[in-house]
């Protein structure tokens, strides 16, 4: 079945230090990938997505770029701020309505 | 205001009570969905709805019952509550069933 791997945390960065992420996935076909953002205390937010091969999502600062030939969504980051605290999930959906998690990365940055 | 919510915030209850997790979305999306989120797990999939009528299960649907009357409520209904189903509870919708919105969430705890 589908699933998705991501780098194990916890991640504690000091401000304007890179951040990578690494994610890699298993499924077939040609799925649809996602960063989700999890601030304390609230709910996911989507961060990014990619939907085809070679697409790169951006946002916030954030970029990842879906490589099939990897299997890989890697999340990065080039200057991380203390307000970047939290917890990054990476996603994949086939189509079918219904996401597939990774166990989510908790990154902390120090100022 | 318009969104995604869930109540209650915070419940605690004792084991073979029944609980009821309240979801509720303004946006008319036509995918709703539950998911669970425990420690090393990521989120699981509960259940999922794609219109009003119209539930089916997900990764782990055992002990959960659901129902869509309406398209903008989504209850998720713990039978009989047992200690290995605290944990926190996040509802989500979604206009095409691609990129979903997460409400806040709830927190759970079985005694």
């Amino acid at each position: 079945g589908d699933s998705v791997t991501q780098m194990e945390g916890p991640v504690t960065l000091s401000e304007e230090a890179f951040l990578t992420i690494n994610c890699t996935y298993t499924a077939t076909g040609y799925p649809s990938l996602f960063w989700y953002v999890q601030y304390p205390g609230e709910g996911l937010q989507l961060l990014l997505k990619a939907t085809k091969a070679d697409d790169k999502g951006s946002n916030k600062g954030f970029e990842a770029t879906y490589r099939k030939e990897t299997t890989s969504f890697h999340l990065e980051k080039g200057s991380v701020q203390v307000s970047d605290s939290a917890v990054y999930f990476c996603a994949l959906s086939r189509g079918d309505y219904k996401l597939s998690f990774g166990a989510g990365t908790t990154v902390t940055v120090r100022a | 205001d318009a969104g995604i919510t869930q109540s209650p915030r915070y419940k605690i209850t004792e084991t073979g009570r029944q609980v009821t997790l309240m979801c509720h979305q303004t946006w008319s999306h036509s995918y709703m969905f539950w998911y669970r989120q425990d420690l090393g797990h990521g989120l699981r999939l509960i259940y999922y709805s794609a219109a009003a009528d119209i539930t089916d299960k997900g990764e782990v649907p055992d002990g959960y019952v659901v129902s869509r009357s309406k398209t903008e409520n989504f209850p998720l209904t713990l039978e009989s509550a047992t200690r290995s189903q605290t944990s926190v509870y996040f509802c989500a919708s979604s206009p095409a069933g691609d990129t979903q919105y997460f409400g806040p969430g709830t927190r759970l705890t079985v005694l």
